[in-house]
């Protein structure tokens, strides 16, 4: 069975500091994994996603994330954080890459 | 290129009553999903429709039913409205591509605010 959790449900971190927001996944099969943004009052906007090529994935805004399947984790980072990147962000899961299964969400707050 | 678009943006109804949500996809895509974001409880799945055809649902009663139209478009039905329903309810689509050839990339739509009073 798929499944996605996400450590965290708020995190805060200073102007100028490390984002880490952690997902961790259960898949039978090597998966489809997925980063969305959700901002205040909208949908989900895609950040990045792995598909089995290169293991660390580069998205838009700064953001990246490395698929470790040793330790089924596909945790999001960005090197320096921007009071932009305030929102909520969800880790997704897809075996067959036609059915996603969502994490609860991590709502980042950045300090200024 | 027009994104996914969903109405109505806000919906307000009371209890028992029927809410009726209508979903866009984006041109050239045939798969549309539905999703309920309650607070705190991030998106739960509802519905999939792909061709047409209800491919799979979530664990919700069967009060909440939709349909996929010809041209793809969908709509989403609840009914009996109770308060529990209150929530952001997301439409995404996707092309039907899945499998290792496929990017299975989701396309959201901003969501339909439905209000139970």
């Amino acid at each position: 069975a798929q499944s996605v959790t996400q450590l965290g449900s708020h995190v805060s971190v200073s102007e100028g500091a490390l984002v880490l927001l952690r997902c961790n996944y259960s898949s039978s099969v090597p998966p489809y994994l997925f980063w969305y943004v959700q901002y205040p009052n909208q949908g989900l906007q895609l950040l990045l996603k792995y598909t089995s090529a290169a293991t660390l994935v580069k998205g838009i805004n700064g953001f990246e994330a490395e698929f470790k399947k040793s330790e089924t984790s596909f945790h999001l980072t960005k090197p320096s954080a921007h009071m932009s990147d305030a929102a909520e962000y969800f880790c997704a899961v897809s075996e067959t890459g036609n059915q996603f299964y969502f994490g609860t969400g991590t709502s980042l707050t950045v300090i200024p | 290129e027009a994104g996914v678009t969903q109405s109505p943006t806000h919906l307000i109804k009371t209890r028992g009553q029927q809410a009726t949500l209508r979903c866009s996809p984006i041109s050239g895509h045939t798969s549309v999903y539905w999703y309920q974001q309650a607070l705190g409880l991030g998106l739960q799945f509802l519905l999939w429709y792909d061709e047409g055809e209800e491919r799979n649902r979530g664990n919700f009663p069967p009060r909440f039913s939709g349909r996929q139209f010809p041209n793809y478009s969908s709509e989403l039905n609840v009914n009996a409205l109770e308060l529990e329903d209150s929530a952001l309810y997301l439409c995404a689509s996707s092309l039907k591509t899945g499998g290792p050839a496929g990017n299975g990339e989701l396309f959201f739509g901003e969501g339909s605010r439905l209000t139970v009073l």
